[in-house]
């Protein structure tokens, strides 16, 4: 089976552009959530959402949306980007809600602000 | 905010060294999970760990959650370069799954 994809795999903009990342979840789950790692650190949590509904917000700024589409994938969409916006984004599948559920990363999303 | 402190935040060490990684919080925790990653890669879950004063191993890892639920170590034996790697834990407070600040561990052979 597939594991978690996302899309694209690299990507570079500039200031005040806006952007689209895709992430495919595992077959059969139904919660995804979006991670901003910053080289060298832990992931930090942006959006988590299960069945089609936002269930959880990072301190993240308006800039920074996603949906999840009636197949489960989703989109993180970030608009007015600024350098500080280059990071790796993650995106992670998993069964159910987070709690104690084990969650499946893709690689990941290098994206970097000119 | 941090609620995750991990450390040390930098590990070199040489093959066949034993390591111990500690992940601290103020916060109870009702479960904690250890993820390593590699480089240009994403986090892969390594356990979690449920019930206070729970001990789990993997080989030559083995994980602890302290009594109070509010720390976790890992322990490996006998490191190998295959080990090279960022170590996370991470705990669900609130209905998000949070990070430590990452050990980076690198096995010299």
């Amino acid at each position: 089976d597939a594991g978690v994809t996302q899309s694209p795999t690299h990507l570079i903009k500039t200031r005040g552009q806006h952007v689209t990342l895709r992430c495919s979840p595992i077959s059969g789950h139904k919660s995804v959530s979006w991670y901003q790692q910053v080289l060298g650190q832990g992931p930090q949590f942006i959006f988590q959402y299960y069945e089609k509904e936002e269930r959880g917000r990072g301190n993240f700024p308006d800039r920074f949306s996603a949906r999840q589409f009636p197949n489960y994938s989703s989109e993180l969409n970030v608009n007015a980007l600024l350098l500080g916006d280059s990071a790796l984004y993650l995106c992670a599948s998993s069964l159910a809600g987070v709690g104690n559920q084990p969650q499946h990363f893709g690689d990941g999303t290098r994206l970097s602000i000119l | 905010t941090q609620l995750l402190e991990q450390s040390p935040q930098f590990l070199s060490i040489q093959e066949g060294e034993n390591l111990t990684v500690y992940c601290n919080s103020s916060s109870v925790f009702s479960s904690l999970q250890w993820y390593r990653q590699e480089p240009g890669e994403g986090p892969v879950l390594l356990v979690t760990v449920v019930t206070g004063g729970e001990v789990k191993k993997l080989k030559r890892l083995t994980f602890q959650f302290g009594d109070a639920r509010k720390d976790s170590s890992l322990h490996i034996t006998a490191a190998q370069p295959g080990d090279t790697g960022l170590y996370l834990c991470a705990g669900d407070p609130t209905n998000k799954l949070i990070f430590g600040t990452g050990t980076l561990l690198a096995v010299q052979p």
